[in-house]
């Protein structure tokens, strides 16, 4: 079964390290997204890549995260320096390249900050 | 922005019921989808539709967008402990692959024995 997969599925961290979550999109798919889910505030899109160029991150905090994509197997979302406020679980999906938007999660970064 | 409203926010049910879900916005979208998220995991999608007025059935549960492209309801037949999770319907903006989408605030459904 293609999956998307990321890692590390959990990290405990201390506030002002820095943090970096890796995604390795299914092969083919064409689009990213980061997403982050809280109880609060559940998907928040944070930023999301066609053909691994930047379409909007707008729902990022541009002072903190970053997001890339250095080829077409990899996505990365680092912050830094991390805030207790960064807690969240992290989920990365890919989008074919063919079809409606769909979106394919992986199974996310649980992220505590204390 | 564009937002999803989804309706209940929470349901608690016996076995054997029917139940629907109800996904709303102010603004039209080219396609939506249902996902289904369990304790852990990513969401997964369920279904998408396209079409105004279109209706989708996937065993037991059958899906509708609304007319003018901006509503859709989930409706699950004979509920069963299976069904229990969290149910999200997500609209994209634009057409093609490279849509934003926005995710719905949840359904959170208990199908008890």
């Amino acid at each position: 079964d293609a999956r998307v997969t990321q890692t590390p599925r959990h990290k405990v961290t201390e506030m002002g390290q820095e943090v970096t979550m890796r995604c390795q999109p299914i092969l083919g798919h064409n689009t990213v997204f980061w997403y982050r889910q809280t109880m609060m505030q559940g998907l928040e899109l944070l930023a999301y890549f066609r053909n691994r160029a930047p379409l909007d991150d707008s729902g990022m905090p541009k002072d903190r995260f970053s997001a890339e994509m250095p080829d077409a197997t990899l996505a990365t979302l680092k912050i830094q320096p991390s805030e207790p406020r960064d807690s969240a679980v992290y989920f990365c999906a890919s989008g074919p390249r063919d079809g409606y938007a769909e979106a394919f999660f992986g199974q996310g970064t649980r992220l505590t900050v204390v | 922005t564009q937002l999803l409203e989804q309706s209940p926010q929470f349901l608690s049910i016996q076995e054997g019921e029917n139940l629907t879900v109800y996904c709303n916005s102010s603004s039209v979208f080219s396609s939506l989808q249902w996902y289904r998220q369990e304790p852990g995991e990513g969401p997964v999608l369920l279904v998408t539709v396209v079409t105004g007025g279109e209706v989708k059935k996937l065993k037991r549960l059958t899906f509708q967008f609304g007319d003018a492209r901006k509503d859709s309801s989930l409706h699950i037949t004979a509920a069963q402990p299976g069904d229990t999770g969290l149910y999200l319907c997500a609209g994209a903006g634009n057409t093609g692959t490279a849509s934003k989408l926005t995710f719905g605030t949840g359904t959170r459904l208990q199908v008890t024995l």
